[in-house]
């Protein structure tokens, strides 16, 4: 078990308006990630970490910041929400189990609905 | 540039029958991994077999084997004896182990599965 959270699992907001997702992992697992999961696009990276205040942008970071500031907790900030960022919010952390590769692992994911 | 394709949208296998969802890539790295994650109608990602580029065989995990053809590049996930249970969206994805740990995904195959 990754022990991945993510919060709020749903949320519906208005254009214009901030919002922040938190993802939550018991262990101390160095790399986390956030995807957006839209139709027909797979799994886009927003942004990625490598340590406490270590990140790194990735395909479709506009619009999006992140912050680091614990090992087990990544936050993604919409700071003025659109509608183009209605999607499904993946957290996703990447370790190595014994003898094997770093592998990723994912939360359960939060359904957000800008209106 | 990194890229993942996975040509087919949506696939049927009858039960008890074998299928393969095809993957191809493209990378100049030298060392890589590849994956194969499944996505069931309740939405979590789940992993389900890990390939290396450096891998002499070709990776297998219970019914899944990953049909690995560097030259091709290509990395097509084989399930065999097809169950209900395996109907679900299926997405390839790849990771350079030589530099960052981002990981690229494909937009997936929606496989069905027929009694």
């Amino acid at each position: 078990d990754a022990g991945i959270t993510q919060s709020p699992r749903h949320k519906v907001t208005e254009t214009g308006t901030p919002v922040t997702l938190r993802c939550h992992q018991t262990e101390n697992h160095r790399y986390m990630y956030w995807y957006r999961q839209d139709p027909g696009h797979g799994l886009r990276l927003i942004h990625y970490s490598y340590g406490v205040k270590d990140t790194d942008k990735g395909e479709v970071s506009d619009g999006y910041s992140v912050s680091r500031s614990k090992t087990e907790d990544f936050l993604l900030t919409l700071e003025s929400a659109t509608s183009s960022q209605t999607s499904v919010y993946f957290c996703a952390i990447s370790y190595s189990t014994s003898g094997g590769t770093d592998t990723q692992y994912f939360g359960p994911g939060t359904r957000l609905t800008v209106l | 540039a990194q890229k993942i394709t996975q040509t087919q949208p949506g696939m049927f296998v009858q039960e008890k029958e074998a299928v393969t969802l095809d993957c191809t890539y493209d990378t100049s790295d030298p060392s890589y991994g590849l994956f194969w994650y499944k996505q069931p109608s309740s939405g979590e990602m789940i992993f389900l077999i890990y390939q290396g580029s450096y891998d002499q065989q070709n990776a297998t995990e219970g019914r899944y084997s990953l049909n690995f053809q560097k030259a091709r590049k290509s990395a097509n996930l084989v399930i065999s004896a097809s169950q209900l249970g395996d109907s679900a969206m299926y997405f390839c994805a790849m990771r350079s182990t030589s530099g960052t740990y981002k990981y690229i995904f494909g937009t997936g195959t929606r496989l069905k599965v027929l009694a």
